[in-house]
């Protein structure tokens, strides 16, 4: 069966200070992968959407980046945080096969910048 | 890519059938319609997929009119443990873009 895995589960970081979040997917090949953002309580953001290795599509303008070293593996990743980039990201993967839109979702990383 | 529009919030009590209405107007000819369901503090979670017509689990009917234009979710008899937030989705390019939401509360 396949899981994702994603880590840490809660991280406080100060303004200004790198970040590297992982997630992996195991039990599948060639997933879709993305990276969520989700402030307040409400409203998935996408950043980031990958449908292969190196294949990446930034969503939205931040100073956030993402990469997809392995198949199973996408990484988000900043040089310095903001205050403002304090939320719950979750990361996900899809089989990507039309017509299915399932997406399977991590445990996600509750990010507090201070 | 097709913009969906829910409403932000309903209320209702327990035993309940709730029907939550998407409004979908761009939708793509091959595109098929999702909802997912999230908990507080987790992910969201897939609840049910179609395109055309009715499709039931046993979670939940989805209900797309013939313009499929729009999509209802039912929920049958609704429990305090269905309060929760629920998106509809139709594909945009193959990606999954979450709305809003509409905020279920169940109450006693």
């Amino acid at each position: 069966s396949q899981t994702i895995h994603q880590w840490p589960a809660t991280l406080v970081q100060p303004v200004g200070s790198p970040l590297s979040l992982e997630c992996t997917v195991e039990g599948t090949s060639n997933p879709n992968l993305y990276w969520y953002r989700q402030a307040a309580g409400r409203g998935l953001q996408l950043l980031f959407y990958s449908v292969g290795i190196g294949q990446i599509s930034s969503e939205v303008p931040q100073n956030l980046s993402a990469s997809r070293p392995q198949d199973r593996q996408f990484i988000l990743s900043s040089k310095k945080l903001l205050l403002s980039d304090s939320g719950f990201y979750l990361c996900a993967w899809s089989a990507g096969v039309w017509p299915s839109t399932e997406a399977f979702f991590g445990q996600g990383t509750r990010l507090t910048v201070v | 890519l097709a913009k969906t529009t829910q409403p932000i919030s309903m209320d209702s009590y327990e035993g309940q059938e709730v029907n939550i209405t998407c409004s979908h107007n761009n939708i793509a000819t091959n595109d098929y319609i999702t909802w997912y369901q999230q908990f507080p503090s987790q992910g969201p979670r897939f609840i049910i997929q179609g395109y055309k017509t009715k499709v039931t689990n046993e979670v939940a009917s989805l209900f797309i009119p013939a313009d499929r234009k729009s999509s209802t979710l039912s929920l049958p008899r609704v429990s305090l443990s269905d309060t929760a937030v629920y998106y509809c989705l139709p594909p945009q390019g193959g990606k999954l873009i979450f709305g809003q939401g509409t905020e279920l509360s169940v109450k006693p």
